[in-house]
């Protein structure tokens, strides 16, 4: 597709499950993005990633949290075992580039609920 | 400090009407880029529109306008002749020479336009 496309868009888990997110971002686009938007709340960075570099993980809450883009594509975000505050939607953008003027391509979120 | 203020949680505007939807931004960057951004009940945020911090004259989009006072630090959008699918959360988002890769938003606005 010609949009970011992210997988599932929804989850339901049990609280100490490890979960997957997916991130398919538009093609071409050598940056990635992971935000967490909380029920009614601004976006939270998590990670970003810029082609080959290293990615920037300043914005991970803790070490549950991890994210890996295999192939300068695609993209996963892990959560290893899930606490209830992790409950949240996960959203996924890329842009051509990380420069200033460059505009952020968003996915329609991944909504994980931990019980 | 919050680095991207949206005083206002909830706004009505009548349809065909015009609203601004306040933002005010910190940074010690001189160089840096402010975007808006539109989220929809489906979820997927859209781009709206631009403002570099250098840049001379306000920007643009349609019928979304920034109106940018650097000297005061805020970047309030505009949306002229308001129409019923203009209803959904803003973000007001900054990008800072620094770290151009980790875009910094907002708590949102949400708009709600009456018929």
């Amino acid at each position: 597709g010609a949009g970011v496309s992210q997988s599932p868009s929804n989850k339901v888990t049990e609280k100490g499950k490890d979960v997957e997110l997916r991130c398919d971002p538009i093609s071409g686009h050598t940056a990635l993005y992971w935000y967490r938007q909380s029920l009614g709340q601004g976006l939270e960075f998590l990670i970003y990633f810029q082609g080959n570099s290293a990615p920037d993980k300043s914005g991970l809450p803790s070490d549950r949290f991890s994210a890996e883009r295999t192939g300068g594509s695609v993209s996963t975000l892990t959560i290893q075992r899930t606490q209830q505050e992790d409950s949240a939607v996960y959203l996924c953008a890329s842009s051509l580039v990380t420069s200033l003027n460059e505009k952020l391509f968003f996915g329609s979120g991944t909504q994980l609920s931990v019980l | 400090a919050q680095k991207i203020t949206q005083t206002q949680p909830g706004m009505f505007v009548q349809e065909k009407e015009a609203v601004t939807l306040d933002c005010t931004y910190d940074t010690s960057d001189p160089s840096y880029g402010l975007f808006w951004y539109k989220q929809p009940s489906s979820g997927e945020m859209i781009f709206l529109i631009y403002q570099g911090s250098y840049d001379q004259q306000n920007a643009t989009e349609g019928r979304y306008s920034l109106n940018f006072q650097k000297a005061r630090k805020s970047a309030n959008l505009v949306i002229s002749a308001s129409q019923l699918g203009d209803s959904a959360m803003y973000f007001c988002a900054m990008r800072e020479n620094t770290n151009a890769g980790k875009s910094t938003f907002g708590d949102g606005t949400t708009l709600t336009v009456k018929p």
